[in-house]
């Protein structure tokens, strides 16, 4: 399969841990996105990456969320300190470079993110 | 800041029935509307994407129109079948955010009865 893998699928952990999420793209696609969706809503940008360099980060993404993608491959996703409010699907998508008239992105399955 | 709106919030029909999802936008300086579908618990997947030049985009029972100077675009369900259930989201790619990110509606729950 070559599509988007997140991993894991499921993550329970107590508030106050720390948390790491890994999205692998599409191979070639240079861009790399993050989204988080709670729910009954839409998901909401939270951050971008065209290769290594990360270009935007949402006013979301508080002091507390840190994201990487050392290489330009992989991206990590980490949550300190985590809080009740984090529990959502933390989505990944990636595209191919070019213009962005007909450039789509393609989402990963997502991880799940409970905070007890 | 670009605001999607999605209508209705949710849709029930009988199976073979032809439907309409719509979505609406405030910011017409776009690059581009997709739709995708989403399955409970699972990810989102691209249905069609419509270049803010293009009227409409095709695929198999599905037709999507973008009138971007009113900010409204439709979903178009041919045939209806169960298999349709799911959401589906509309998003923008607004031209002013050059990171390309999507801004998504909360989306239309359809469920298609047998």
């Amino acid at each position: 399969d070559t599509g988007v893998s997140q991993d894991p699928r499921h993550k329970i952990t107590k508030r106050g841990q720390n948390v790491t999420f890994r999205c692998d793209p599409i191979s070639e696609h240079n861009r790399l996105y993050w989204y988080r969706q709670t729910l009954g809503q839409g998901p909401e940008f939270l951050t971008y990456f065209q290769n290594e360099a990360q270009l935007e980060k949402s006013r979301l993404l508080s002091d507390r969320f840190s994201a990487e993608r050392p290489k330009g491959s992989f991206s990590t996703l980490e949550i300190q300190r985590t809080e009740q409010g984090d529990s959502a699907m933390y989505l990944c998508a990636s595209s191919l470079p070019g213009t962005a008239y007909f450039l789509t992105q393609y989402f990963g399955p997502g991880t799940r993110l409970t905070v007890l | 800041k670009q605001e999607v709106t999605q209508i209705p919030a949710a849709l029930s029909v009988p199976e073979g029935e032809n439907l309409v999802l719509n979505c609406s936008f405030t910011d017409s300086a776009i690059y581009n509307l997709q739709w995708f579908r989403q399955d409970p618990g699972k990810g989102l997947t691209s249905l069609l994407l419509i270049q803010s030049s293009q009227r409409e985009q095709t695929s198999g029972r599905l037709n999507a129109s973008l009138d971007k100077s009113s900010g409204r675009s439709t979903l178009y369900i041919a045939a209806s079948q169960p298999g349709d259930s799911a959401t589906y989201l509309c998003a923008v790619c607004s031209s002013g955010a050059g990171s390309y990110q999507l801004t998504f509606g909360k989306g239309t729950k359809l469920s298609v009865i047998p």
